[in-house]
């Protein structure tokens, strides 16, 4: 059973392009959440999905970033015109159910970069 | 506001010794507390939850204790490793919204 899946690795963008990175949760995880890290920082949370479904975004920038979970195919995580303050590690988790009790389950994370 | 804290940002010990690290929480009344292991480069792997009812928790060399007077959770790995050198977060779930988690402690472990 393989756990989720986070691409790109390592994402190098110039200021002004897009960055668009991709999580594949685990098999049978219906929930999926991303987190930003900056260097010496704590993860701070963005946006919560259910298939097809955004259920809490307020942890995502207003303007530029979005998110979707489609029926089909991985979760998306979209940075429009990316500016230098936006180089960070983006980490996907998963789970099965949503709850306190729920323990996420976490991406390798992909490392983006804004030159 | 609510907050987090973990309030080492690096901590280090001998090998042997026992690693002993602080989360703090204000402004939240969480049912549940979790601890994750975070290597670098890497996802954090979760390690332990415990419930607020539970004063204490072990898995192997590891123990998590809860005091919700106190609003603090400590987490200790008994006779430490080098390969436990990793930063720990702990995380809880204000509410509604999903788990939120503090900075983490950078523990090393020097053999």
């Amino acid at each position: 059973n393989a756990g989720v899946m986070q691409n790109p690795r390592h994402l190098v963008r110039r200021r002004g392009q897009e960055a668009r990175l991709r999580c594949s949760p685990m098999k049978g995880h219906s929930h999926v959440y991303w987190y930003r890290q900056l260097p010496e920082e704590g993860l701070k949370f963005m946006v919560y999905l259910q298939k097809e479904n955004i259920i809490d975004e307020s942890g995502m920038p207003k303007e530029r970033f979005s998110a979707e979970f489609p029926k089909e195919g991985p979760s998306i995580l979209r940075i429009q015109q990316v500016v230098r303050g936006d180089s960070a590690a983006y980490f996907c988790a998963s789970s099965p159910r949503q709850g306190a009790r729920e323990k996420l389950f976490f991406g390798s994370g992909t490392q983006l970069s804004v030159l | 506001s609510q907050k987090i804290e973990q309030n080492s940002e690096a901590l280090n010990i001998q090998e042997g010794k026992t690693a002993t690290l602080t989360c703090n929480y204000t402004n939240y009344s969480p049912a549940y507390l979790q601890w994750y292991r975070q290597d670098p480069g890497r996802g954090p792997v979760f390690l332990l939850l415990i419930r607020e009812n539970e004063k204490e928790k072990r898995k192997e060399r590891l123990k998590v204790t809860f005091d919700t007077t106190l609003k603090q959770s400590l987490f200790h790995i008994t006779a430490s490793q080098p390969a436990d050198s990793a930063t720990y977060l702990c995380a809880l779930v204000p509410g509604n919204t999903p788990l939120v988690f503090g900075k983490g402690t950078r523990l090393s472990v020097i053999a």
